[in-house]
């Protein structure tokens, strides 16, 4: 069985940093790119961004809100993910989703339940 | 980046009744369209990839269609355990974008 489990949500301050983790099993995690994808309270999916697998190369791609201060990694030994969040905003308020990219083009074929992220004073 | 507008952003129906959500690409996106269900305090699950396909184990009355840059998904017979929050999500550029979703309650 397919398995996403997220961990490292939290309080933090605005300008602050955090760093969440993705613990995934039942299926061979380095043949699949992953993505993260937040929903704000109350509101709608954003995507934030994906990591592809080691055939091509473990480059990233991010939605604009997040370009440059967000990094996302992973560790194929470990079976993780992680998304490295800096200079944090009110806006990035989210609960975050680490999601599996299907073997096909492209769709999110499983999801995590979601951890959230309060960015506030 | 691409813009997927759906519509209504809710709509209230009976079990049993047909029910269409419609969703509209800014652009051209091929049949790179999928959508999803949410219901409350969980993650989406996948129900339509590529326009059409139905993802396994999703119920035969969840379809979908459209190509280019209107989609339909389309519950034949709603039934209570699909009141939810529906999404499209385009996948043709790498900037990948959902529309607003579509919440479907009990009327």
């Amino acid at each position: 069985e397919v398995q996403l489990v997220e961990s490292g949500g939290g309080l933090v301050q605005p300008g602050g940093s955090l760093r969440l983790s993705c613990a995934a099993s039942g299926f061979t995690f380095s043949d699949h790119y992953m993505d993260w994808v937040r929903q704000a309270p109350g509101k709608g999916l954003e995507w934030v961004g994906r990591i592809r697998k080691k055939a091509n190369s473990y480059t990233t791609d991010y939605a604009a809100s997040v370009k440059g201060r967000f990094t996302i990694s992973r560790d194929d030994s470990k079976n993780s993910l992680f998304v490295h969040m800096n200079s944090l905003k009110t806006e990035d308020t989210a609960v975050y989703y680490c999601v599996r990219v299907s073997s096909g083009w492209y769709w999110f074929d499983y999801w995590g339940q979601g951890t959230l992220v309060t960015v506030s004073s | 980046d691409i813009q997927m507008t759906q519509s209504p952003s809710s709509l209230s129906a009976s079990v049993g009744d047909r029910v269409t959500i419609t969703c509209r690409a800014s652009q051209s996106i091929s049949r790179y369209l999928n959508w999803y269900q949410q219901k409350p305090g969980k993650g989406p699950k996948l129900l339509i990839y590529a326009a059409s396909s139905l993802q396994s184990g999703v119920p035969s009355r969840f379809s979908g269609s459209g190509s280019g840059t209107d989609f339909t998904l389309t519950i034949s017979s709603v039934q209570p355990e699909d009141f939810a929050t529906y999404y499209c999500q385009q996948s043709h550029s790498t900037i990948l974008t959902f529309g607003g979703g579509t919440k479907v309650e009990i009327k």
